[in-house]
């Protein structure tokens, strides 16, 4: 089973940049591309993006692209969400999820990660 | 705003059937994008629940089943339970988003 360990809660202030994480295996890592959907307070669920860790090819929904950046670290198994300069609005729930196509379903999910952006 | 569209909130008693629907367009649903459903317990991480349209991974009970049919798709649950109550999401691709994903707007399922 695929299994999608994110790192912990974040607090930050406006401007500030900020990189989270999903660590999954070896294998996971190697076969299958990597997504993160966001979830802001109260809200459903948004696509915001997959990278195929293999080769880094990545794709954003095109209201988020130029807004975060999908990267991933081959070595350490981890794929990466990653904000420049950080407004409240990005106040939310992040998750990472796993699918076997870029335009497929996300069949295991990670836990999720909480981002609160204060001014 | 999602381009899938899905009641706000659907609601039954135990034992009984609800349906959600998931109305799309000729660039998502309708164009041959398979449709996918999950649900999201309250506190939790979504969890896929029928996927490529009618296909159930797994552990999920044959109580959920998903049809689709021209810019539409429907998730329906039989006989009810009381664990059933979560949000549940559709989600597909769009062609107009340069073949990225979206998901539904999401609805409530309440058990009465």
């Amino acid at each position: 089973e695929v299994q999608l360990v994110q790192s912990g809660a974040e607090v930050k202030e406006s401007g500030e940049s900020l990189k989270i994480s999903c660590k999954t295996s070896r294998h996971t890592f190697s076969t299958y591309w990597i997504g993160w959907v966001r979830q802001m307070p109260g809200k459903g669920l948004e696509w915001m993006g997959i990278i195929y860790p293999g080769d880094s090819d990545s794709r954003y929904s095109p209201s988020l692209r130029g807004q975060v950046t999908i990267s991933a670290d081959r070595s350490i198994s981890t794929v990466f969400l990653q904000w420049s300069s950080l407004k409240v609005s990005d106040t939310a729930m992040y998750y990472c999820a796993s699918t076997t196509e870029p335009r497929g379903f996300f069949d295991y999910w990670g836990q999720g990660t909480l981002v609160t952006v204060s001014s | 705003q999602s381009v899938l569209t899905q009641p706000p909130s659907v609601s039954g008693a135990p034992g009984q059937r609800v349906t959600i629907s998931c109305t799309g367009s000729s660039s998502n649903i309708g164009t041959g994008y398979y449709v996918h459903w999950y649900q999201q317990l309250p506190g939790a991480a979504p969890k896929l629940l029928i996927y490529d349209n009618y296909n159930r991974p797994s552990g999920v009970p044959d109580r959920f089943s998903g049809s689709k049919s021209g810019t539409s798709a429907s998730l329906a649950i039989t006989g009810l339970q009381a664990e059933d109550e979560a949000d549940y999401y559709c989600q597909s691709h769009d062609d107009r988003l340069s073949g990225s994903g979206v998901f539904g707007t999401g609805t409530k399922v309440t058990v009465l």
